[in-house]
C-alpha cells in the first residue's frame, strides 16, 4: 500500500531552524500537507504544496517539494519554544480522492 | 465561526457498551470526515460525507461501526459493543466544496476498558 514515512523525534534549540523531513510512495500523490497537532488539541493546517510546485514560503514555514524522490520537507526558521508539537504530513491523490493519508508524526522539541 | 467542535471530548466506557460521538462542522462546510487516530501514529481515514449523503467508508469501519449525517449538518459516529481495541481519539474534520483543505476538530478520545 500508499506509505507516508517521517523520523519519529527532533529537537533543536530555540533560534535554531528545524526542518522536519517526510517521504511518500504513491507517486500519484498531488496535494501534500503539513500538519500540527500540539497536546490535547486537534490538527492544525499548517500549509500545503500542490505537486506541481517545487517550493512554498509563508513566513516563517518553507515547504520544499523533491517529486522525483517523493521528498517533503518543513523548515521553521527561527524555532520558539510554542512550536513545539507534533509534526504530520499528510497526501492526497486528487481531489475527488477523500482518503487523506498521513505520516506518523514528528514529535519537534525546542529546548530553550 | 467557532470552527469544528466535537462532543462528548473525552469518553470512558466498558468493553461491550455502545458509544456515540457528534461532530459539529464549520457551518458552511458540505464535506465531513471522520477520522481514528492511535496513540503514535497519524490519523486514518474511516468515512466522509458529503451533505447528508455517505459516499466512501474505509475498510477500518467495521460492521459495529455506523455514522450518519442526516441533515447534513452534524454528524454522529457510533460504536457499538465497543472492544478494547476501539480506544483511539476520533477525529472529525469538515471542508467546503471544492476547496482542498480540511479543518479538524478537538477529537474525541475514547478510552474502552
Amino acid at each position: 500500500g500508499e506509505d507516508v514515512e517521517q523520523s519519529l523525534f527532533l529537537s533543536v534549540r530555540e533560534g535554531d531552524s528545524s526542518v522536519i523531513n517526510c517521504t511518500y510512495t504513491d507517486s500519484s500523490s498531488t496535494y501534500l500537507y503539513w500538519y500540527k497537532q500540539e497536546p490535547g488539541a486537534g490538527l492544525q493546517l499548517l500549509t500545503y504544496i500542490f505537486s506541481n510546485m517545487d517550493m512554498k514560503q509563508d513566513q516563517r514555514l518553507t515547504v520544499l517539494l523533491n517529486k522525483k524522490d517523493k521528498h517533503l520537507s518543513l523548515r521553521i526558521a527561527d524555532t520558539q519554544t510554542g512550536d513545539s508539537a507534533i509534526y504530520f504530513c499528510a497526501e492526497k491523490e486528487d481531489y475527488n480522492n477523500n482518503d487523506m493519508r498521513f505520516g506518523a508524526g514528528t514529535r519537534l522539541t525546542v529546548k530553550p | 465561526d467557532t470552527g469544528v467542535s466535537q462532543d462528548p471530548r473525552h469518553k470512558i466506557t466498558k468493553r461491550g457498551q455502545n458509544v456515540t460521538f457528534r461532530c459539529d462542522p464549520i457551518s458552511e462546510h458540505n464535506r465531513l470526515y471522520w477520522y481514528r487516530q492511535t496513540l503514535g501514529q497519524g490519523p486514518e481515514f474511516l468515512t466522509y460525507f458529503q451533505n447528508e449523503a455517505q459516499l466512501e467508508k474505509s475498510r477500518l469501519l467495521s460492521d459495529r461501526f455506523s455514522a450518519e449525517r442526516p441533515k447534513g449538518s452534524f454528524s454522529t459516529l457510533e460504536i457499538q459493543r465497543t472492544e478494547q481495541g476501539d480506544s483511539a481519539m476520533y477525529l472529525c474534520a469538515s471542508s467546503q466544496g471544492t476547496s482542498l483543505t480540511q479543518y479538524f476538530g478537538p477529537g474525541t478520545r475514547l478510552t474502552v476498558l
